[in-house]
């Protein structure tokens, strides 16, 4: 089974600090994303990457930053947090295909910015 | 306009009974692909099924179907005997052409199995 391991369910930081949510998938896939989820908004796509080195911004990346060192790590970072980007994080990775393969999630990560 | 629509904000079924949750999908790309997750309330998002916009039959996956709909653009979820383990949010998710890149999710269903 596909595994998709983020870093932490809950983190508490505060204004201004920067933060890092980490993502590890062991199922060697080439495409990793980034979401965030609040109520009546659903998922919204923050970066993707589909390959070592590179990522794509997604709908609404402002105020984040990501980074993909190896394969199976996929980092976002809030330069500098705001209580605006309290909300759940996803993580998600996918094999590369003809658009048929589907996303496994990690567990989320629900942080708040006090 | 929104791609993917789910009319339901919530429902409830009781045990044992099937259950179709709606979603109506606007794209004008012939080649798409459609996706059900479950959300239980602990966070994970769970894979259900899949539908390619060429797939000539419903796709099944256990007491999962989908009800593709090509020219209504439906994709309507059916859960057979449904479980008090089905309670959870449901999101149908559309893919627009043959990439890997993101999936746009509709806002959700909140389904509730009643005892």
């Amino acid at each position: 089974d596909v595994k998709v391991t983020q870093s932490s369910r809950y983190l508490v930081k505060r204004t201004g600090e920067k933060v890092f949510l980490e993502c590890v998938q062991d199922m060697d896939h080439e495409n990793m994303f980034w979401y965030r989820q609040d109520p009546g908004l659903g998922l919204r796509l923050i970066y993707f990457s589909y390959d070592v080195k590179m990522k794509e911004k997604g709908d609404i990346p402002e105020g984040y930053s990501v980074s993909r060192e190896k394969k199976e790590r996929f980092s976002l970072i809030l330069e500098s947090a705001s209580t605006n980007q309290t909300s759940m994080y996803l993580c998600a990775s996918s094999l590369s295909g003809n658009g048929n393969q589907p996303q496994h999630f990690g567990d989320g990560t629900r942080l708040s910015i006090l | 306009a929104q791609k993917i629509t789910q009319t339901q904000p919530g429902m409830f079924v009781q045990e044992k009974e099937a259950v179709t949750l709606d979603c109506t999908y606007d794209t004008s790309d012939p080649s798409y692909g459609l996706f059900w997750y479950k959300q239980p309330s602990s966070g994970e998002m769970i894979f259900l099924i899949y539908q390619g916009s060429y797939d000539q039959q419903n796709a099944t996956e256990g007491r999962y179907s989908l009800n593709f709909q090509k020219a209504r653009k439906s994709a309507n979820l059916v859960i057979s005997a449904s479980q008090l383990g089905d309670s959870a949010m449901y999101f149908c998710a559309m893919r627009e052409g043959g990439r890997d890149d993101k999936i746009i999710f509709g806002k959700g269903t909140r389904l509730h199995i009643l005892p």
